[in-house]
Protein backbone atom coordinates (compact mmCIF):
# COMPACT_ATOMS: atom_id res chain seq x y z
CA UNK A 1 0.00 0.00 0.00
CA UNK A 2 0.59 3.86 -0.31
CA UNK A 3 3.58 4.88 2.31
CA UNK A 4 3.78 8.43 4.17
CA UNK A 5 6.72 9.00 6.28
CA UNK A 6 7.57 11.87 8.56
CA UNK A 7 10.61 12.88 9.63
CA UNK A 8 11.88 13.68 12.23
CA UNK A 9 10.41 10.61 14.17
CA UNK A 10 11.16 12.46 17.29
CA UNK A 11 12.77 15.79 18.14
CA UNK A 12 14.03 17.56 21.31
CA UNK A 13 14.15 21.55 20.72
CA UNK A 14 14.08 24.14 23.40
CA UNK A 15 11.95 26.27 24.49
CA UNK A 16 11.47 29.30 21.94
CA UNK A 17 13.18 27.71 19.36
CA UNK A 18 11.47 26.78 15.73
CA UNK A 19 11.35 22.94 14.73
CA UNK A 20 10.17 21.73 10.93
CA UNK A 21 8.15 18.37 10.67
CA UNK A 22 8.37 17.11 7.26
CA UNK A 23 5.44 14.72 5.79
CA UNK A 24 6.19 12.73 2.67
CA UNK A 25 3.66 10.90 0.08
CA UNK A 26 6.44 8.91 -0.73
CA UNK A 27 4.65 6.84 -3.72
CA UNK A 28 1.77 8.90 -4.81
CA UNK A 29 1.19 12.14 -5.37
CA UNK A 30 -0.50 14.16 -2.19
CA UNK A 31 -3.31 16.70 -3.39
CA UNK A 32 -4.01 16.98 0.31
CA UNK A 33 -2.45 16.82 3.56
CA UNK A 34 -3.68 16.92 7.42
CA UNK A 35 -1.80 17.53 9.99
CA UNK A 36 -3.08 16.31 13.33
CA UNK A 37 -1.91 16.38 16.78
CA UNK A 38 -2.39 13.70 19.90
CA UNK A 39 -1.70 14.34 23.52
CA UNK A 40 -1.01 11.94 25.94
CA UNK A 41 -3.68 9.71 26.59
CA UNK A 42 -6.02 11.76 23.98
CA UNK A 43 -7.70 10.98 21.01
CA UNK A 44 -6.17 12.88 17.68
CA UNK A 45 -6.77 16.29 17.00
CA UNK A 46 -7.11 17.85 13.56
CA UNK A 47 -5.02 21.29 13.56
CA UNK A 48 -4.55 21.89 9.55
CA UNK A 49 -5.80 21.19 6.15
CA UNK A 50 -3.03 21.40 3.29
CA UNK A 51 -3.83 21.58 -0.25
CA UNK A 52 -0.82 21.48 -2.70
CA UNK A 53 0.34 24.92 -4.02
CA UNK A 54 -2.30 27.19 -1.57
CA UNK A 55 -2.55 28.07 2.10
CA UNK A 56 -3.35 25.87 4.53
CA UNK A 57 -6.78 25.96 6.44
CA UNK A 58 -6.53 26.02 10.03
CA UNK A 59 -9.13 24.69 12.10
CA UNK A 60 -10.84 26.83 14.75
CA UNK A 61 -8.37 27.53 17.81
CA UNK A 62 -4.83 26.44 15.86
CA UNK A 63 -3.20 29.53 15.87
CA UNK A 64 -1.70 29.89 11.89
CA UNK A 65 1.20 32.03 12.93
CA UNK A 66 2.50 29.59 15.72
CA UNK A 67 2.09 26.65 13.30
CA UNK A 68 3.49 27.11 9.97
CA UNK A 69 2.15 24.95 7.39
CA UNK A 70 3.94 24.76 3.71
CA UNK A 71 2.89 22.29 1.18
CA UNK A 72 4.89 23.48 -1.81
CA UNK A 73 4.85 19.95 -3.81
CA UNK A 74 2.88 16.73 -4.18
CA UNK A 75 4.77 14.74 -2.33
CA UNK A 76 5.95 17.25 0.83
CA UNK A 77 4.38 19.11 3.35
CA UNK A 78 5.78 20.71 6.33
CA UNK A 79 4.53 21.72 9.99
CA UNK A 80 6.79 24.49 11.60
CA UNK A 81 6.26 25.18 15.24
CA UNK A 82 7.48 28.82 15.97
CA UNK A 83 8.79 29.86 19.16
CA UNK A 84 8.03 26.47 20.75
CA UNK A 85 7.02 25.91 24.54
CA UNK A 86 6.77 23.32 26.63
CA UNK A 87 2.97 22.70 25.98
CA UNK A 88 3.92 22.36 22.04
CA UNK A 89 5.00 19.07 23.23
CA UNK A 90 3.00 16.53 21.38
CA UNK A 91 2.47 13.68 18.88
CA UNK A 92 2.12 15.16 15.48
CA UNK A 93 1.03 13.11 12.66
CA UNK A 94 0.33 13.96 8.75
CA UNK A 95 -2.05 11.96 6.68
CA UNK A 96 -2.05 12.31 3.07
CA UNK A 97 -4.53 11.41 0.02
CA UNK A 98 -4.72 11.85 -3.82
CA UNK A 99 -7.92 12.44 -3.22
CA UNK A 100 -9.89 10.06 -5.59
CA UNK A 101 -8.94 7.21 -3.33
CA UNK A 102 -7.40 6.12 -0.12
CA UNK A 103 -5.60 8.81 2.81
CA UNK A 104 -2.63 6.98 4.63
CA UNK A 105 -1.47 8.54 7.87
CA UNK A 106 2.11 9.10 8.31
CA UNK A 107 3.97 7.62 11.62
CA UNK A 108 3.66 10.22 13.69
CA UNK A 109 6.46 12.99 15.31
CA UNK A 110 7.53 12.82 19.29
CA UNK A 111 8.16 16.34 19.86
CA UNK A 112 9.22 17.59 23.13
CA UNK A 113 10.12 20.94 24.22
CA UNK A 114 12.24 21.36 27.23
CA UNK B 1 -17.53 16.76 16.79
CA UNK B 2 -17.24 13.25 15.97
CA UNK B 3 -20.45 11.37 14.68
CA UNK B 4 -20.21 8.34 16.13
CA UNK B 5 -20.05 7.11 19.74
CA UNK B 6 -18.39 3.98 21.09
CA UNK B 7 -17.22 2.08 24.21
CA UNK B 8 -14.33 3.30 25.97
CA UNK B 9 -12.75 0.12 26.62
CA UNK B 10 -12.80 -3.37 26.07
CA UNK B 11 -11.03 -6.57 27.00
CA UNK B 12 -10.62 -9.49 24.60
CA UNK B 13 -9.04 -13.13 25.39
CA UNK B 14 -6.24 -13.88 23.00
CA UNK B 15 -7.59 -16.32 20.03
CA UNK B 16 -11.32 -15.17 20.85
CA UNK B 17 -13.41 -12.50 18.28
CA UNK B 18 -13.20 -9.02 19.45
CA UNK B 19 -16.39 -7.31 18.66
CA UNK B 20 -16.32 -3.60 19.03
CA UNK B 21 -19.42 -2.15 18.43
CA UNK B 22 -19.99 1.80 16.99
CA UNK B 23 -23.07 3.80 17.13
CA UNK B 24 -23.86 6.25 14.05
CA UNK B 25 -27.47 7.23 14.50
CA UNK B 26 -27.19 10.58 12.24
CA UNK B 27 -25.28 8.74 9.80
CA UNK B 28 -26.28 9.98 6.43
CA UNK B 29 -27.66 8.40 3.13
CA UNK B 30 -24.04 9.17 1.25
CA UNK B 31 -21.58 8.90 4.67
CA UNK B 32 -19.66 5.55 4.91
CA UNK B 33 -18.38 3.80 7.98
CA UNK B 34 -14.39 3.83 8.38
CA UNK B 35 -12.69 2.18 10.63
CA UNK B 36 -9.08 2.62 11.93
CA UNK B 37 -6.57 1.78 14.45
CA UNK B 38 -3.96 3.50 16.54
CA UNK B 39 -1.15 1.12 17.89
CA UNK B 40 0.62 2.68 21.24
CA UNK B 41 2.89 5.47 19.24
CA UNK B 42 1.75 5.21 15.78
CA UNK B 43 -0.07 6.64 13.45
CA UNK B 44 -3.14 5.48 12.61
CA UNK B 45 -3.97 2.13 10.74
CA UNK B 46 -6.81 1.78 8.02
CA UNK B 47 -8.53 -1.35 8.59
CA UNK B 48 -11.78 -1.45 7.00
CA UNK B 49 -15.14 0.58 5.79
CA UNK B 50 -18.57 0.01 4.17
CA UNK B 51 -21.30 1.98 2.96
CA UNK B 52 -24.63 -1.07 3.94
CA UNK B 53 -23.35 -3.76 3.50
CA UNK B 54 -20.81 -5.93 5.09
CA UNK B 55 -17.40 -6.26 4.43
CA UNK B 56 -14.85 -8.73 4.88
CA UNK B 57 -10.85 -8.71 4.46
CA UNK B 58 -7.69 -9.84 5.91
CA UNK B 59 -8.10 -7.81 9.19
CA UNK B 60 -11.32 -7.58 9.93
CA UNK B 61 -15.10 -7.75 9.06
CA UNK B 62 -17.45 -5.13 9.32
CA UNK B 63 -21.32 -5.81 9.93
CA UNK B 64 -23.46 -2.47 9.72
CA UNK B 65 -27.26 -2.71 10.63
CA UNK B 66 -29.85 -2.40 7.91
CA UNK B 67 -31.50 1.23 9.70
CA UNK B 68 -26.81 1.68 9.21
CA UNK B 69 -27.60 3.49 12.45
CA UNK B 70 -25.08 1.02 14.03
CA UNK B 71 -22.20 -1.50 13.12
CA UNK B 72 -19.69 -3.91 14.62
CA UNK B 73 -16.10 -4.00 13.91
CA UNK B 74 -15.29 -8.06 14.52
CA UNK B 75 -12.03 -8.91 14.04
CA UNK B 76 -11.67 -12.96 14.16
CA UNK B 77 -9.33 -14.20 16.40
CA UNK B 78 -7.25 -11.20 18.22
CA UNK B 79 -3.93 -11.48 19.07
CA UNK B 80 -1.69 -9.72 21.27
CA UNK B 81 -0.55 -7.11 18.40
CA UNK B 82 -4.17 -5.92 18.14
CA UNK B 83 -4.07 -4.39 21.23
CA UNK B 84 -4.97 -0.87 20.26
CA UNK B 85 -7.67 2.36 20.11
CA UNK B 86 -10.09 1.31 17.42
CA UNK B 87 -11.84 4.72 16.04
CA UNK B 88 -15.33 4.35 14.31
CA UNK B 89 -15.32 7.47 11.96
CA UNK B 90 -18.18 8.49 9.59
CA UNK B 91 -16.97 10.39 6.23
CA UNK B 92 -18.26 10.68 2.82
CA UNK B 93 -15.18 9.93 1.48
CA UNK B 94 -11.67 7.96 2.23
CA UNK B 95 -10.17 11.32 1.25
CA UNK B 96 -12.00 13.87 3.43
CA UNK B 97 -10.46 15.08 7.21
CA UNK B 98 -11.33 12.62 9.58
CA UNK B 99 -12.76 13.92 12.59
CA UNK B 100 -11.42 11.13 15.42
CA UNK B 101 -13.49 10.59 18.72
CA UNK B 102 -11.90 9.12 21.96
CA UNK B 103 -12.58 5.76 20.02
CA UNK B 104 -12.00 2.40 21.90
CA UNK B 105 -9.32 1.05 23.97
CA UNK B 106 -8.99 -2.62 23.21
CA UNK B 107 -6.83 -4.70 25.34
CA UNK B 108 -6.54 -8.48 24.14
CA UNK B 109 -5.64 -10.58 27.18
CA UNK B 110 -3.29 -13.73 26.96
Amino acid sequence: GAVVSQHPSRVICKSGTSVKIECRSLDFQATTMFWYRQFPKKSLMLMATSNEGSKATYEQGVEKDKFLINHASLTLSTLTVTSAHPEDSSFYICSATDGAYEQYFGPGTRLTVT
Amino acid sequence: DAKTTQPTSMDCAEGRAANLPCNHSTISGNEYVYWYRQIHSQGPQYIIHGLKNNETNEMASLIITEDRKSSTLILPHATLRDTAVYYCIVNQASYDKVIFGPGTSLSVIP
